[in-house]
């Protein structure tokens, strides 16, 4: 049983450009989380998704970031016109239906806005 | 809101010696509580994890206790190794979202 896996591991932009950030969840996971993490610091998260629907996204900046988790395919954030700061890594994380399940990591997308 | 603190921040323990990280979370509710190794350039690794019935759990060498009442819950790793360096985070999770501390940075010295 793979993993959770994201794509790309390495994601370089130019200011203004769009970045996106697949994340795949383990076998039989049909919810999703994102997490943005600086250098030194710990986990933010960001947003909680199960299957085509958005259940929480109260730490989603308001502007420029989306999330989605289709039928089909894998979940993938979005930001767009990408700023320096949004410079982190980005962790996505996987659990199975239920309420009291474990999550389980990717390896990360690190992304760097020059 | 919610929030988890963490402590302490970097901890340092010679090879063979004992390491323990504590964590205050702050919503009541919180029913389950993870806790997760982060080596460098890699993602969370879950090590060990404890729920709101239990008060303390063992796996060879790392063991969590949990004191509902105070809102605490504790990492305790014996006979460190060096392959124990990373940083560790705690987290607490309600309903479904997962609340993490700010990580302590272990460095067990040979």
């Amino acid at each position: 049983n793979a993993g959770v896996m994201q794509n790309p591991r390495h994601l370089v932009r130019r200011r203004g450009q769009e970045a996106r950030l697949r994340c795949s969840p383990m076998k039989g996971h049909s919810h999703v989380y994102w997490y943005r993490q600086l250098p030194e610091e710990g986990l933010k998260f960001m947003v909680y998704l199960q299957k085509e629907n958005i259940i929480d996204e109260s730490g989603m900046p308001k502007e420029r970031f989306s999330a989605e988790f289709p039928k089909e395919g894998p979940s993938i954030l979005r930001i767009q016109q990408v700023v320096r700061g949004d410079s982190a890594a980005y962790f996505c994380a996987s659990s199975p239906p239920g309420t009291g399940e474990t999550q389980y990591f990717g390896p990360g997308t690190r992304l760097l806005v020059l | 809101g919610e929030n988890v603190e963490q402590h302490p921040s970097t901890l340092s323990v010679q090879e063979g010696d004992s390491a323990v990280i504590k964590c205050t979370y702050s919503d009541s509710a919180s029913n389950y509580f993870p806790w997760y190794k982060q080596e460098l350039g890699k993602g969370p690794q879950l090590i060990i994890d404890i729920r709101s019935n239990v008060g303390e759990k063992k796996d060879q060498r790392i063991a969590v206790t949990l004191n509902k009442t105070a809102k605490h819950f504790s990492l305790h790793i014996t006979e460190t190794q060096p392959e124990d360096s990373a940083v560790y985070f705690c987290a607490a999770k309600g309903t479904y979202k997962y609340i993490f501390g700010t990580g302590t940075r272990l460095k067990v010295l040979a």
